[in-house]
């Protein structure tokens, strides 16, 4: 069964003090992973796509990178605007031609001033 | 960017009535919309596929008699969840797809999102 685990849970930072968040992912024919930005009470709003291992996207204060097991979300210098739930999702390559994307339950950041 | 919008945006009811939800693509045409929910501190689990004009796709483990799905135009899906009950409590989000639903990621327009309490 395909499995996203994203760790940790939650994380407190200090405003500018980096770190990375991690998706770990277990499937047969990765198709792409994505990367959503989710604030209380709204839909994920699309950050990245990454198709390949070694492939990297950057978007200001973030940037994310992928192997074949796992995906990282490095926040350099956080301000507290980029306080949110931070949701990785993996789609594969089914027989049955379908494209539907497996979530993992999220990271929740929150940057302290 | 595109714009996809929910109404209502939250909604109490009593255990037993029926709730519709709508999902509407506010300035592009979505041939492929989808349905999903969330618990808290859960993961997005994907409901069903929306296509424009057939009948929806469910996911495993998700009634079809109990969620009903309409997408009647290009613009617009429908989910309406019938004689809810406590449990069906949950954040119900949509996405549009400019894609046919091919493909994932930036061609994915998520919905703000529904909150529905069953007292």
């Amino acid at each position: 069964e395909d499995q996203v685990t994203q760790s940790p849970e939650a994380l407190r930072l200090q405003e500018g003090e980096s770190s990375s968040l991690n998706c770990s992912y277990t499937v047969s024919g990765l198709r792409g992973l994505f990367w959503y930005r989710q604030d209380p009470g709204k839909g994920p709003e699309f950050l990245f796509t990454l198709y390949s291992a070694g492939e990297e996207k950057e978007k200001e204060r973030l940037k994310a990178t992928l192997t074949k097991k796992e995906s990282f979300l490095h926040i350099t210098a956080p301000k507290p605007e980029d306080s949110a739930t931070y949701l990785c999702a993996v789609q594969v390559y089914t027989s049955g031609g379908s494209y539907i994307p497996t979530f993992g339950r999220g990271t929740s950041l929150i940057v302290h001033p | 960017g595109a714009v996809v919008s929910q109404h209502p945006s939250r909604v109490i009811c009593k255990s037993g009535t029926s709730v519709k939800i709508e999902c509407r693509s506010l300035d592009f045409q979505a041939t492929t919309m989808f349905w999903y929910r969330q618990f808290p501190k859960q993961s997005l689990m994907l409901m069903a596929t929306s296509n424009e004009g057939s009948k929806a796709t469910y996911e495993q483990g998700v009634e079809k008699d109990k969620f009903l799905i309409n997408h009647a135009s290009l613009t617009l899906s429908t989910l309406t969840v019938t004689s809810a009950h406590p449990e069906d409590s949950s954040f119900y989000i949509c996405s549009a797809d400019t894609s046919g639903g091919a493909f994932w990621g930036e061609t994915q327009y998520f919905g703000p999102g529904t909150r529905l309490l069953v007292l």
